[in-house]
Protein backbone atom coordinates (compact mmCIF):
# COMPACT_ATOMS: atom_id res chain seq x y z
CA UNK A 1 0.00 0.00 0.00
CA UNK A 2 1.14 3.87 -0.30
CA UNK A 3 1.79 5.54 2.05
CA UNK A 4 3.44 8.13 4.26
CA UNK A 5 4.48 7.99 8.07
CA UNK A 6 5.48 11.19 9.86
CA UNK A 7 6.14 10.13 13.51
CA UNK A 8 5.94 12.73 15.34
CA UNK A 9 2.48 14.47 15.80
CA UNK A 10 3.98 17.52 17.48
CA UNK A 11 7.48 18.81 17.94
CA UNK A 12 8.83 21.62 19.74
CA UNK A 13 12.47 23.10 19.56
CA UNK A 14 13.84 26.42 20.88
CA UNK A 15 14.83 29.61 18.41
CA UNK A 16 17.92 28.95 17.16
CA UNK A 17 17.98 25.27 17.78
CA UNK A 18 18.57 22.52 14.59
CA UNK A 19 15.09 20.79 13.49
CA UNK A 20 14.66 17.64 12.19
CA UNK A 21 11.48 16.61 11.17
CA UNK A 22 11.01 12.92 10.14
CA UNK A 23 9.29 11.15 7.17
CA UNK A 24 8.83 7.69 6.11
CA UNK A 25 6.85 6.17 3.17
CA UNK A 26 6.07 3.04 1.10
CA UNK A 27 5.69 3.63 -2.85
CA UNK A 28 5.28 1.15 -5.59
CA UNK A 29 6.91 2.83 -8.38
CA UNK A 30 9.60 5.82 -8.62
CA UNK A 31 8.84 8.12 -6.19
CA UNK A 32 8.03 11.53 -5.82
CA UNK A 33 9.08 13.74 -2.83
CA UNK A 34 7.57 16.74 -1.44
CA UNK A 35 7.59 18.78 2.00
CA UNK A 36 5.01 21.38 2.42
CA UNK A 37 4.17 24.08 5.13
CA UNK A 38 0.82 25.03 5.88
CA UNK A 39 0.32 28.21 8.49
CA UNK A 40 -3.26 28.59 9.85
CA UNK A 41 -6.01 28.75 7.34
CA UNK A 42 -4.00 29.03 4.79
CA UNK A 43 -3.18 27.10 2.02
CA UNK A 44 0.11 24.84 1.18
CA UNK A 45 3.54 25.82 0.15
CA UNK A 46 6.13 23.66 -0.97
CA UNK A 47 9.09 23.85 0.75
CA UNK A 48 11.43 21.48 -1.65
CA UNK A 49 11.00 18.80 -3.41
CA UNK A 50 12.80 15.87 -5.04
CA UNK A 51 12.67 13.81 -8.33
CA UNK A 52 15.77 12.46 -9.14
CA UNK A 53 19.76 13.13 -9.20
CA UNK A 54 21.41 14.94 -5.88
CA UNK A 55 19.69 13.42 -2.81
CA UNK A 56 20.08 16.32 -0.77
CA UNK A 57 18.26 18.74 -2.16
CA UNK A 58 17.64 22.86 -0.92
CA UNK A 59 14.87 24.45 -0.52
CA UNK A 60 12.88 27.34 0.82
CA UNK A 61 13.93 29.14 3.48
CA UNK A 62 16.91 27.31 4.48
CA UNK A 63 15.43 24.05 4.73
CA UNK A 64 16.53 21.01 3.09
CA UNK A 65 15.87 17.15 2.83
CA UNK A 66 17.98 14.26 2.52
CA UNK A 67 16.30 11.42 0.01
CA UNK A 68 17.27 7.75 1.65
CA UNK A 69 16.04 5.04 -0.71
CA UNK A 70 17.48 2.06 1.17
CA UNK A 71 15.60 3.69 3.99
CA UNK A 72 12.73 5.07 2.83
CA UNK A 73 12.87 8.14 4.01
CA UNK A 74 12.90 11.65 3.05
CA UNK A 75 13.55 13.73 6.32
CA UNK A 76 13.44 17.55 6.56
CA UNK A 77 16.42 19.93 8.29
CA UNK A 78 16.92 23.40 8.59
CA UNK A 79 20.45 23.94 11.47
CA UNK A 80 18.62 27.28 12.64
CA UNK A 81 15.20 27.33 13.35
CA UNK A 82 13.24 30.83 13.31
CA UNK A 83 9.99 31.66 15.59
CA UNK A 84 8.47 32.39 12.16
CA UNK A 85 8.91 28.45 11.41
CA UNK A 86 6.04 27.67 13.60
CA UNK A 87 3.52 25.73 11.27
CA UNK A 88 2.29 22.74 10.25
CA UNK A 89 4.43 20.65 8.14
CA UNK A 90 3.81 17.63 5.45
CA UNK A 91 5.43 15.09 3.70
CA UNK A 92 4.11 13.79 0.62
CA UNK A 93 4.53 11.35 -1.97
CA UNK A 94 3.85 10.99 -5.74
CA UNK A 95 4.42 9.54 -9.16
CA UNK A 96 5.38 11.10 -12.42
CA UNK A 97 2.34 9.92 -14.30
CA UNK A 98 0.00 13.17 -14.98
CA UNK A 99 -2.98 12.08 -13.33
CA UNK A 100 -1.18 10.89 -9.99
CA UNK A 101 -2.30 12.85 -7.23
CA UNK A 102 -0.32 13.12 -3.85
CA UNK A 103 -0.48 10.90 -0.72
CA UNK A 104 0.21 12.94 2.57
CA UNK A 105 1.12 12.37 5.86
CA UNK A 106 -0.76 13.27 8.78
CA UNK A 107 1.48 16.04 9.55
CA UNK A 108 3.87 17.51 12.21
CA UNK A 109 2.97 20.56 14.61
CA UNK A 110 6.04 22.37 14.78
CA UNK A 111 6.34 24.90 17.74
CA UNK A 112 9.57 27.17 18.36
CA UNK A 113 9.59 28.50 21.54
CA UNK A 114 11.92 31.70 22.73
CA UNK B 1 6.16 28.52 -10.73
CA UNK B 2 2.65 28.01 -12.41
CA UNK B 3 -0.67 29.62 -10.16
CA UNK B 4 -3.58 28.18 -8.88
CA UNK B 5 -6.84 29.95 -7.38
CA UNK B 6 -9.45 29.09 -5.74
CA UNK B 7 -13.05 31.16 -5.05
CA UNK B 8 -14.24 32.35 -2.84
CA UNK B 9 -11.59 31.73 -0.22
CA UNK B 10 -14.33 31.13 2.44
CA UNK B 11 -17.93 31.02 2.33
CA UNK B 12 -20.53 29.94 5.22
CA UNK B 13 -24.06 28.68 4.02
CA UNK B 14 -27.08 27.32 5.61
CA UNK B 15 -27.85 23.61 5.90
CA UNK B 16 -29.57 22.12 3.15
CA UNK B 17 -28.43 24.74 -0.08
CA UNK B 18 -25.33 24.26 -2.49
CA UNK B 19 -21.86 25.36 -2.93
CA UNK B 20 -19.86 26.00 -5.74
CA UNK B 21 -16.29 26.21 -5.68
CA UNK B 22 -14.13 27.43 -8.69
CA UNK B 23 -10.44 26.48 -8.92
CA UNK B 24 -8.42 27.97 -11.89
CA UNK B 25 -5.18 27.66 -13.28
CA UNK B 26 -4.03 31.23 -14.44
CA UNK B 27 -0.82 30.49 -16.40
CA UNK B 28 -0.82 26.83 -17.28
CA UNK B 29 -2.96 24.06 -18.69
CA UNK B 30 -4.22 22.42 -15.95
CA UNK B 31 -4.86 18.79 -17.49
CA UNK B 32 -5.25 17.07 -14.20
CA UNK B 33 -7.19 18.69 -11.29
CA UNK B 34 -7.28 17.29 -7.91
CA UNK B 35 -9.81 18.43 -5.24
CA UNK B 36 -8.67 17.58 -1.28
CA UNK B 37 -10.47 18.14 1.81
CA UNK B 38 -8.70 19.04 5.22
CA UNK B 39 -10.61 18.81 8.34
CA UNK B 40 -8.97 20.75 11.57
CA UNK B 41 -5.71 19.67 12.63
CA UNK B 42 -5.71 16.76 10.34
CA UNK B 43 -4.42 15.67 6.31
CA UNK B 44 -5.44 16.40 3.35
CA UNK B 45 -7.48 14.07 2.28
CA UNK B 46 -7.95 13.53 -1.98
CA UNK B 47 -11.42 13.12 -2.75
CA UNK B 48 -11.43 13.07 -6.77
CA UNK B 49 -8.98 13.41 -9.52
CA UNK B 50 -10.55 14.91 -12.97
CA UNK B 51 -9.19 15.36 -16.36
CA UNK B 52 -10.12 17.77 -18.28
CA UNK B 53 -13.46 16.73 -20.89
CA UNK B 54 -13.43 13.36 -19.10
CA UNK B 55 -15.58 12.60 -15.31
CA UNK B 56 -14.04 13.06 -12.49
CA UNK B 57 -12.80 9.50 -10.48
CA UNK B 58 -13.68 9.58 -7.11
CA UNK B 59 -11.57 8.02 -3.79
CA UNK B 60 -13.91 5.46 -1.94
CA UNK B 61 -15.76 6.62 0.23
CA UNK B 62 -16.74 10.01 -1.58
CA UNK B 63 -19.93 10.59 -2.52
CA UNK B 64 -19.94 11.88 -6.32
CA UNK B 65 -23.77 13.04 -6.36
CA UNK B 66 -22.83 14.81 -3.22
CA UNK B 67 -19.67 16.14 -4.45
CA UNK B 68 -20.08 17.31 -8.38
CA UNK B 69 -17.04 18.24 -9.71
CA UNK B 70 -16.62 19.74 -13.52
CA UNK B 71 -13.51 20.01 -15.58
CA UNK B 72 -14.81 21.47 -18.59
CA UNK B 73 -11.63 23.31 -19.61
CA UNK B 74 -7.93 23.35 -19.37
CA UNK B 75 -7.89 26.86 -17.02
CA UNK B 76 -10.94 25.89 -14.97
CA UNK B 77 -12.86 22.99 -12.56
CA UNK B 78 -15.80 22.82 -9.99
CA UNK B 79 -16.08 21.47 -6.71
CA UNK B 80 -20.41 21.97 -6.00
CA UNK B 81 -21.22 20.35 -2.68
CA UNK B 82 -24.66 19.45 -2.86
CA UNK B 83 -26.99 19.77 -0.12
CA UNK B 84 -24.67 20.81 2.03
CA UNK B 85 -24.98 20.11 5.98
CA UNK B 86 -22.52 21.00 8.85
CA UNK B 87 -20.26 17.50 8.68
CA UNK B 88 -19.49 19.07 5.44
CA UNK B 89 -17.73 22.27 6.71
CA UNK B 90 -13.91 21.58 5.81
CA UNK B 91 -10.98 23.10 4.40
CA UNK B 92 -11.25 22.37 0.39
CA UNK B 93 -8.44 22.56 -1.40
CA UNK B 94 -7.49 22.19 -5.47
CA UNK B 95 -4.53 21.24 -6.90
CA UNK B 96 -3.70 20.97 -10.84
CA UNK B 97 -1.45 19.39 -12.96
CA UNK B 98 -0.58 20.19 -16.33
CA UNK B 99 1.89 22.32 -19.00
CA UNK B 100 2.61 24.87 -19.56
CA UNK B 101 5.36 26.94 -22.53
CA UNK B 102 8.22 24.83 -21.54
CA UNK B 103 5.90 21.87 -21.59
CA UNK B 104 4.47 19.33 -18.68
CA UNK B 105 5.08 20.42 -15.06
CA UNK B 106 6.36 17.47 -12.80
CA UNK B 107 4.59 18.82 -10.18
CA UNK B 108 1.22 19.73 -8.71
CA UNK B 109 0.46 23.32 -7.66
CA UNK B 110 -1.87 24.25 -5.08
CA UNK B 111 -4.59 26.67 -4.73
CA UNK B 112 -5.19 28.53 -0.95
CA UNK B 113 -7.91 26.70 -0.10
CA UNK B 114 -11.73 27.76 0.31
CA UNK B 115 -13.26 27.45 4.04
CA UNK B 116 -16.56 26.19 4.10
CA UNK B 117 -18.82 26.41 6.95
CA UNK B 118 -22.56 25.49 6.90
CA UNK B 119 -24.99 26.43 9.59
Amino acid sequence: AQSVTQPDIHITVSEGASLELRCNYSYGATPYLFWYVQSPGQGLQLLLKYFSGDTLVQGIKGFEAEFKRSQSSFNLRKPSVHWSDAAEYFCAVGGNQAGTALIFGKGTTLSVSS
Amino acid sequence: GAVVSQHPSWVICKSGTSVKIECRSLDFQATTMFWYRQFPKQSLMLMATSNEGSKATYEQGVEKDKFLINHASLTLSTLTVTSAHPEDSSFYICSAKGRGAGGYFDEQFFGPGTRLTVL
